[in-house]
């Protein structure tokens, strides 16, 4: 089964760390979304990319996070510094434009103390 | 994009059909109208997209209203398992940006 792969699954960091999360896109899948959710914000969007270029990272704070795709089998989603309320679940997606549907991956749980 | 207006919860009898609405008065043309959903503790899941075509799949049904202001997702056999928060999405395909609102807490009961 092909999936969306995100690591960490869990980390836990203190206020001024840098923290980097990881996503393994699907194999041939050209867009790629960073979604944030909390309980009181719900799901937000971040930033997503197609052809590992950025269309859209409005959603994403610029003066601490950063989005890339090094390649085509890598996304990150960095933060630095992190601050408590960065915490939140990280989901990264994947899809094709045209099929209808997007594939999330299992998430990252960020705590930043 | 469109918003789309969801009843908060709903119970739903193991074995039943489950009708989940959503208003999305303000869709335009080209807008599809998607159903995800989140069980607990794990990434959302694709159900089923439409545009104006009533469609189904292994997983679900969703009828569209002929004016498209709403539509209906509907769980054939609820089990156990779709307890989960289902969220109605418009959007447009080649956009793909979902923007997720609060969307339907389904419980599921035995």
């Amino acid at each position: 089964d092909a999936r969306v792969t995100q690591t960490p699954r869990d980390k836990v960091t203190e206020m001024g760390q840098e923290v980097t999360m990881r996503c393994q896109p699907i194999l041939g899948h050209n867009t790629v979304f960073w979604y944030r959710q909390t309980m009181m914000q719900g799901l937000e969007l971040l930033a997503y990319f197609r052809n590992r270029a950025p269309l859209d990272d409005s959603g994403m704070p610029k003066d601490r996070f950063s989005a890339e795709m090094p390649d085509a089998t890598l996304a990150t989603l960095k933060i630095q510094p992190s601050e408590p309320r960065d915490s939140a679940v990280y989901f990264c997606a994947s899809g094709d434009p045209g099929r209808g549907e997007l594939f999330f991956g299992e998430g990252s749980r960020l705590t930043v103390l | 994009d469109a918003k789309t207006t969801q009843p908060t919860s709903m119970d739903c009898a193991e074995g039943r059909a489950a009708n989940l609405p959503c208003n999305h008065s303000t869709i335009s043309g080209n807008e599809y109208v998607y159903w995800y959903r989140q069980i607990h503790s794990q990434g959302p899941q694709y159900i089923i997209h439409g545009l104006k075509n009533n469609e189904t799949n292994e997983m679900a049904s969703l009828i569209i209203t002929e004016d498209r202001k709403s539509s209906t997702l509907i769980l054939p056999h609820a089990t156990l398992r779709d307890t989960a928060v289902y969220y109605c999405i418009v959007s447009l395909s080649n956009d793909y940006k979902l923007s997720f609102g609060a969307g339907t807490t389904v419980t599921v009961r035995a």
